[in-house]
Parts: structure tokens; C-alpha cells; sequence
């Protein structure tokens, strides 16, 4: 099977801009979810779809916003870059179901000049 | 906030030597995950331990829980320069598929 996959792997924005992150889940998976990884602040989560829905939601601004397509692949949207936002963006993998093994890919390294 | 801790932050041996990398939390949880990431990379999935299990194994990882002290330990043994990377813990308290990350244990493997 095929890992879960991410794109861009690098990404460089300035400040106000907006970028979009895409995530490919293992096949067969209907869950994505989204992670945002800093220095200061560790892994934090961002939100989770399953089935084109959201069904989790962590604390990040209303900049971050994400959707999920009927193939289960997902988008994460951020809007008015802030330099705050630089950040590896890891998306996780799973069915969606107990006992929510998730599976990571390989992260897009977002850097706001 | 981090809902796990790591304990301890940095780890320094010599190939061959086990490693012991403990993690507490502070909620209620249903399973348990451990994650390695090498160097800023994307993290791999190493092992997921249910709340009524007590320990676990795969390959040279052992995994212990202890839910009346809220603690999980990961044991690596005869450790590999390879298995160089930052280890993590990750609880789903009760919301499920959401993950809660500790603050990860380095740990450097010396040839």
C-alpha cells in the first residue's frame, strides 16, 4: 500500500499571502487529519474530515481551514500568512474508526517571509 | 496545551545499549501511540497501545502502560546509530481520533 503523501514538500510565502496544502491518505482510509509542528509550541492538532466532513476541530484562527473530497483526499487552507505560521504541516491517515491508528506523511515545510 | 510530558528530554548512548523513554499524561485515554521522527521529517507510526493492555512488543520496541499512574514507557533495545530521531507519545483522550502530543524525548544512539 501506498503511504500517505504530501504537496508541496517546501513551500516559501510572504506575509498576507495565502497557501494551500494538500494531503493524500493511504487508499481505502476515509479520515485525514491535520497537524501544525513549531519549535515553541510542539505538535499541535488543526482539525480532522472524515467522509468530506469535519469532524474535529483543535484552537487554531479561522485563517485555518481545510475540506475533504469524495476520494478522501483533504486541503488545508491558510489565509493572511502570518510569520507565526511557519511550521512543518504534518496530515495523518486513518480508517477513522476505534482504535484511530493514524499514519503520518512525510510533512510540508511552510516558511512566511 | 501538551497534554503528555517526556521524560527524559535528551538521551545520549552507545549502540548496543537499551533505551527507556517514559511519557505521563493527565486525562482519561483510550489508546496510546508512539511516533519517531528523524530530523524535521514526517513522524512514523511505531507502535499504538490500547488503554487495557499493559504491554506490547514489536521487533526491539517494548511498550508499557499504566493507566492508574497515567504513564507510558518505550523501551528500544540494543539500540542502532539508526534509531537516532525524536520519540513521541501521542494520547486520544476522549475525542477520539484527535492526538495529543508530549513534548518528545531526543535521543542520540553513538556509534
Amino acid at each position: 500500500k501506498a503511504g500517505v503523501t504530501q504537496t508541496p514538500r517546501y513551500l516559501i510565502k510572504t506575509r498576507g499571502q495565502q497557501v494551500t496544502l494538500s494531503c493524500s491518505p493511504i487508499s481505502g482510509h476515509r479520515s485525514v487529519s491535520w497537524y501544525q509542528q513549531t519549535p515553541g509550541q510542539g505538535l499541535q492538532f488543526l482539525f480532522e474530515y472524515f467522509s468530506e466532513t469535519q469532524r474535529n476541530k483543535g484552537n487554531f484562527p479561522g485563517r485555518f481551514s481545510g475540506r475533504q473530497f469524495s476520494n478522501s483526499r483533504s486541503e488545508m487552507n491558510v489565509s493572511t500568512l502570518e510569520l507565526g505560521d511557519s511550521a512543518l504541516y504534518l496530515c495523518a491517515s486513518s480508517t477513522g474508526q476505534v482504535p484511530y491508528e493514524q499514519f503520518f506523511g512525510p510533512g510540508t515545510r511552510l516558511t512566511v517571509l | 496545551s501538551q497534554q503528555g510530558e517526556e521524560d527524559p528530554q535528551a538521551l545520549s548512548i552507545q549502540e548496543g545499549e537499551n533505551a527507556t523513554m517514559n511519557c505521563s499524561y493527565k486525562t482519561s485515554i483510550n489508546n496510546l501511540q508512539w511516533y519517531r521522527q528523524n530530523s524535521g521529517r514526517g513522524l512514523v507510526h511505531l507502535i499504538l497501545i490500547r488503554s487495557n493492555e499493559r504491554e506490547k512488543h514489536s521487533g526491539r520496541l517494548r511498550v508499557t502502560l499504566d493507566t492508574s499512574k497515567k504513564s507510558s514507557s518505550l523501551l528500544i533495545t540494543a539500540s542502532r546509530a539508526a534509531d537516532t530521531a525524536s520519540y513521541f507519545c501521542a494520547t486520544d483522550g476522549t475525542s477520539g481520533s484527535r492526538l495529543t502530543f508530549g513534548e518528545g524525548t531526543q535521543l542520540t544512539v553513538n556509534p
